[in-house]
């Protein structure tokens, strides 16, 4: 079975800084693995996704995110926060097509100037 | 891509009473998803819906509390049953991407804020 932890429910930055919410992995197969952001009352947003070949991801606004098979991890990153980043973090994990896709618990994100 | 509308957008209830979500999307799938979210968390997987079978329910959720309807390749419906307030959640439609170029992804619908009183 397929599972996903996100380290840290609630992670705050200044406005500049480097964003790192961690996520890592459990699949008895090569995952598919996603990062989804939340804005406040607003629907799911696909930030970026790994699913073969290159395993450092590029997404929308400017995140991140490298697949380290060895760690089990799937981190996403961003060189400079931005008050527009602030929202809900979500990791997911699927094992194959077809499937539908697992979530972690969500990491908060705060911006502050 | 995948554009998903879902009806109603909000509603409150009453307790013991039932509500019909209705998932629209703009293409044909092959696999459509419903999920739930609780206030503050995150999202759980309640059951997949395949056109023309029956749906596969996740631990923990059951056909009587919630029946789901696949009647084509474009729609489907989630009744939430005898509703306690226990129930209110946001409800959210999902499919998996249609054609090659958004193929792996899901793209989810906006979601059915449901209070129960």
């Amino acid at each position: 079975a397929q599972s996903v932890t996100q380290l840290g429910s609630h992670v705050s930055v200044s406005e500049g800084a480097l964003v790192l919410l961690r996520c890592n992995y459990s699949s008895s197969v090569p995952p598919y693995l996603f990062w989804y952001v939340q804005y406040p009352n607003q629907g799911l947003q696909l930030l970026l996704k790994y699913t073969t070949g290159a395993t450092l991801v590029k997404g929308i606004n400017g995140f991140e995110a490298e697949f380290k098979k060895s760690e089990t991890s799937f981190h996403l990153t961003k060189p400079s926060a931005h008050m527009s980043d602030a929202a809900e973090y979500f990791c997911a994990v699927r094992a194959q097509a077809g499937t539908a896709l697992i979530f972690g618990k969500g990491t908060t994100l705060s911006v502050s100037s | 891509s995948a554009v998903i509308s879902q009806k109603p957008s909000r509603d409150i209830c009453q307790r013991g009473t039932s509500l019909t979500i209705q998932c629209q999307v703009d293409s044909q799938v092959t696999m459509m998803f419903w999920y739930r979210q609780q206030p503050g968390q995150s999202l759980t997987l309640i059951a997949t819906a395949n056109q023309g079978s029956e749906a596969t329910y996740e631990s923990g959720f059951v056909i009587d509390k919630f029946p789901i309807s696949r009647p084509n390749l474009t729609f489907s419906t989630l009744t939430v049953s005898n509703m306690s307030p226990e129930d209110s959640s946001i409800y959210l439609c999902s499919v998996e991407g249609p054609g090659q170029e958004s193929y792996n992804e899901q793209f989810f619908g906006p979601g059915t804020r449901l209070t129960v009183l």
